[in-house]
């Protein structure tokens, strides 16, 4: 079945300084990988989408996310953080009609 | 214009009752879904129906019942509400077979004393 680890529960980072989410899956075939961002009191929003193709992906607000299948891992990545970042981030992969979620990590940005 | 909506967004009951969550989608998909996100932040799905058929039911207890009275609306009615219900409910839905491609409600909190 499929699954979804994101190690981090709580990150921490000044604004201004870079960031890198992780996130790791297990999929018997080539996944599709999605990451979602969760500002308080809101819904989901997608950020980016991997589903073939160059392995570096461009997403909204700036962000990035690396697929690197040796390591089976589907990090997000930002160059310079702001505080409106601050928001729980999901990593999620396509299972059989369903997404499955990652167990989220939660960024917190320090002025 | 929202796209996926749902009602109420806070609803705060005592255990035994029964509620209702209501969601409405305005993208023309074919595909809702329902998810449970509890205390600590883990999402999961419950149900998806497409064309007003479910599609997927993931053991949820049988005093959760969705419902499509159409394809552009999915309600979650729940019995005999237990303390271990509260968390936040969110609607989603997508074009048939773009599971991948989901549109998020801003999502119900539901407390249950």
């Amino acid at each position: 079945a499929q699954s979804v680890t994101q190690p981090d529960i709580h990150i921490t980072v000044s604004e201004g300084a870079s960031l890198e989410l992780r996130c790791n899956y297990s999929y018997g075939a080539t996944p599709y990988l999605f990451w979602y961002v969760q500002s308080p009191g809101q819904g989901l929003q997608l950020l980016l989408k991997y589903f073939s193709g160059d392995t570096l992906v461009q997403g909204i607000k700036g962000f990035e996310a690396e697929f690197k299948r040796s390591q089976s891992s589907f990090n997000l990545r930002k160059p310079s953080v702001h505080w409106s970042d601050a928001a729980e981030y999901f990593c999620a992969v396509q299972g059989a009609q369903k997404l499955v979620f990652g167990q989220g990590t939660r960024l917190t940005i320090n002025p | 214009d929202t796209a996926v909506s749902q009602t109420p967004k806070y609803l705060v009951t005592q255990m035994g009752n029964d509620k209702s969550i209501k969601c409405e989608q305005n993208l023309g998909h074919d595909t809702m879904y329902w998810y449970k996100q509890d205390s600590k932040k883990f999402l999961k799905i419950m149900f998806s129906y497409n064309n007003k058929e479910l599609i997927i039911n993931e053991t949820v207890p049988n005093r959760f019942s969705p419902k499509s009275p159409d394809k552009a609306h999915l309600n979650l009615h729940i019995n005999s509400l237990e303390l271990g219900d509260s968390a936040v409910y969110f609607c989603a839905s997508s074009q048939a077979g773009r599971a991948y491609e989901q549109y998020f409600g801003p999502g119900t909190r539901l407390t249950v004393t």
